[in-house]
């Protein structure tokens, strides 16, 4: 089975400033596929960014980039510049497809919950 | 489009009381899902469906059952709420094939057992 740990509970980081979640995972796959999550107070679970583990390149999605180590198990965000539309809490995931494409459960962290400060 | 439809999205029931929660998702997706979210403990799976007139345990499916009603709609049942079932669910659909997969999450129900 897959876990998925985000040690960290909280972080706080200054308008326009630079600041990194982290998120460790433990799998014996080598095909899979990582997700960073972002969930407001709206309560709405959006997706922030994707990484399959085939591919050696670093997603990027604007304002937001993750370092991937394979071989650490390692899948940390990166947001940059801020903004106070970012304070959410955000949840890593692992999902590893099927050979069928059906049930790719995501399995997640328990959440880091970021403020981002004036 | 609609994507993936909670209702209701708050609720509130005495212990013991018995309700249904109900999904429907407008994507033509195979697999639908139903998650728990608990503070501290992130989200975890209760029970899953890979395609229509199947269905499968998760991480935590004590005290719910879940009915496929046909491809759209994916629906979970609480028989005797219990106030350890306080929580907020998500039901969620997923597509997956060779060039691309998605995943989409409903608004979630808040649901309080007293």
């Amino acid at each position: 089975a897959q876990t998925v740990t985000q040690s960290q509970p909280e972080m706080s980081v200054q308008e326009a400033e630079t600041v990194t979640l982290s998120c460790t995972y433990d799998t014996s796959e080598n095909n899979y596929y990582l997700f960073w999550y972002k969930q407001p107070p709206s309560r709405q679970m959006i997706l922030v960014i994707r990484q399959e583990a085939y591919k050696q390149q670093n997603a990027t999605e604007n304002r937001f980039s993750v370092n991937f180590q394979k071989a650490a198990k390692s899948f940390s965000l990166k947001i940059s510049d801020s903004q106070l539309g970012d304070t959410a809490m955000y949840f890593c995931a692992f999902m590893k497809p099927t050979n069928t494409g059906a049930n790719s459960k995501l399995t997640f962290g328990k959440g880091i919950t970021l403020s981002v400060r004036p | 489009n609609a994507g993936v439809t909670q209702t209701p999205k708050f609720q509130v029931l005495k212990t013991g009381q018995s309700m249904t929660l109900q999904c429907a998702q407008d994507m033509n997706h195979n697999s639908m899902y139903w998650y728990r979210q608990d503070p501290g403990m992130g989200l975890r799976l209760i029970y899953y469906s890979a395609s229509e007139g199947t269905t499968d345990k998760g991480e935590v499916p004590n005290g719910y059952n879940v009915s496929r009603l046909n491809k759209r709609e994916f629906s979970l049942r609480l028989e005797s709420a219990a106030p350890s079932q306080t929580s907020v669910y998500f039901c969620a659909s997923s597509f997956h094939n060779r060039e691309s997969y998605g995943y989409t999450f409903g608004s979630g129900t808040r649901l309080t057992v007293v």
